[in-house]
């Protein structure tokens, strides 16, 4: 069964760049099948998809984020990473990341890191 | 990006069949696209409970059904618990789409 897990500075100032990193264990990250992905949750609302990286066949985001975001694999460390510019209180919110199957559903969740952007 | 419609709020008494509906339009639900429904408990992360519109992952109690007809979909949710109280989201998404749009959640009360 394989586990996520994010991590990452819990505050972030307004401004400057949002970086998160999930590590990958029980399977590899380098499958060209799966949908590496981040998802976050604003403090009492809903799940917002943030976006996803395939090993082999790229990026794909969230086109309300697309023009702050960045998100990249790193097969040596089985882990893949998100990075968000120019955060704004608006960007606070729960972080999760997931693997997506080639299907587009989530079968495996991290925890899920607090995010606070903050001065 | 479609929008995917949930009830806010549903509620029902032990022992009781509740149904959440996800409603979408001709352009996602009704062109074909599955769908997946998601339970998340107070203060952890989400949980797949139903994918590609009625299938069960090992370890989800039949309690739970999922079908989907038209531009709509809909969780069953049989014989209800006290632990079964969580939010339920509906996420729209197949191997032909790229962008994954989740419904808006609803928040479950077992009375």
């Amino acid at each position: 069964q394989v586990q996520l897990q994010e991590s990452g500075p819990g505050l972030v100032k307004p401004s400057q760049t949002l970086s998160l990193t999930c590590g990958v264990s029980g399977g590899s990250i380098n499958s060209g099948a799966f949908r590496w992905s981040w998802v976050r949750q604003h403090p009492g609302k809903g799940l917002e998809w943030i976006g996803y990286v395939y090993y082999t066949r790229g990026t794909y985001y969230n086109p309300s984020l697309k023009s702050r975001l960045s998100i990249s694999v790193d097969t040596s460390k089985n882990q893949f990473s998100l990075k968000l510019i120019s955060v704004t209180a608006a960007d606070t919110a729960v972080y999760y990341c997931a693997r997506g199957l080639p299907d587009n559903w989530f079968d495996s969740w991290g925890q899920g890191t607090v995010v606070t952007v903050s001065s | 990006q479609s929008v995917l419609t949930q009830p806010p709020s549903v509620s029902g008494a032990p022992g009781q069949t509740v149904t959440i509906s996800c409603t979408g339009s001709s352009s996602d639900i009704g062109a074909g696209s599955d769908i997946h429904w998601y339970q998340q408990l107070p203060g952890t992360a989400p949980r797949l409970l139903i994918y590609a519109n009625s299938n069960r992952p090992s370890g989800v109690p039949d309690r739970f059904s999922g079908s989907k007809s038209g531009s709509s979909a809909s969780l069953a949710i049989a014989g209800l618990q006290p632990e079964d109280e969580a939010d339920y989201y509906c996420q729209s998404g197949d191997s032909s789409l790229n962008d994954v749009v989740f419904g808006g959640g609803t928040k479950l009360t077992v009375l």
